[in-house]
């Protein structure tokens, strides 16, 4: 089944201790995106990648990091979590075509609480 | 590249017809989606412009002159409650920008 795997699902950690989340898409996608969700704030973009080797900076990069090693996988990491990371995250992934194919798969979501 | 939402939230009743405002800002030939979020559900894609088909009862019509892609159904049902958010992708090689969301709540 084609789709886009977060772990973990659920992660509450204490202040500082660096965490990662996982994302990996089996669709052979090019483009992948982490954004973060929060009451009153909608969806936000965090980093995005256009390809392997290829990161780029959203709206709200700031306390995290990423990497894109593989076509597939694009994790997140939070090196040392402040309790305003406590939040929704969501990883998505898509082609990266001139046109019509360019539809995001999102994943389930990963639910941080920074303690 | 830019998307604005400007309802956070919108309340109707149901059979009531519904429509939720995108617009953008994108000097090229932009690609416009409309995702949706049901409760305790991921977000999946609702439509783009380019199918130009209906979903759900649910239609957008891209309009260039005026920079928007609004979201209408013409009687909301109460399975319709959800988080929308419109979404943009400008040329090849472009992030996807997102709007800030509408809440749609479709009261009985």
């Amino acid at each position: 089944e084609a789709q886009v795997t977060q772990n973990p699902r659920y992660l509450i950690t204490v202040t500082g201790k660096k965490l990662t989340v996982t994302c990996s898409q089996n669709m052979n996608h090019e483009y992948m995106s982490w954004y973060r969700q929060d009451p009153g704030l909608g969806l936000r973009q965090i980093y995005y990648s256009m390809n392997v080797e290829v990161t780029d900076k959203g709206d709200v990069p700031e306390g995290y990091k990423v990497s894109r090693k593989e076509k597939r996988n694009f994790p997140l990491i939070l090196e040392s979590p402040s309790p305003n990371q406590t939040s929704l995250y969501f990883c998505a992934s898509s082609q990266n075509r001139y046109s019509g194919a360019n539809v995001l798969t999102f994943g389930a979501g990963s639910r941080l609480t920074v303690l | 590249q830019r998307v604005t939402q400007p309802e956070k939230l919108l309340s109707v009743f149901k059979g009531a017809p519904v429509e939720l405002k995108c617009n953008y800002s994108y000097s090229g030939s932009p690609e416009l989606f409309w995702y949706v979020q049901y409760s305790r559900q991921r977000l999946q894609l609702l439509l783009r412009h380019i199918s130009r088909e209906s979903i759900k009862g649910f239609t957008a019509d891209l309009n260039k002159g005026e920079t928007s892609f609004h979201l209408k159904k013409p009687f909301a049902q109460e399975e319709d409650s959800a988080m929308y958010y419109c979404a943009l992708r400008g040329d090849y090689g472009q992030n996807f920008v997102f709007g800030p969301g509408t809440r749609l709540s479709v009261l009985p």
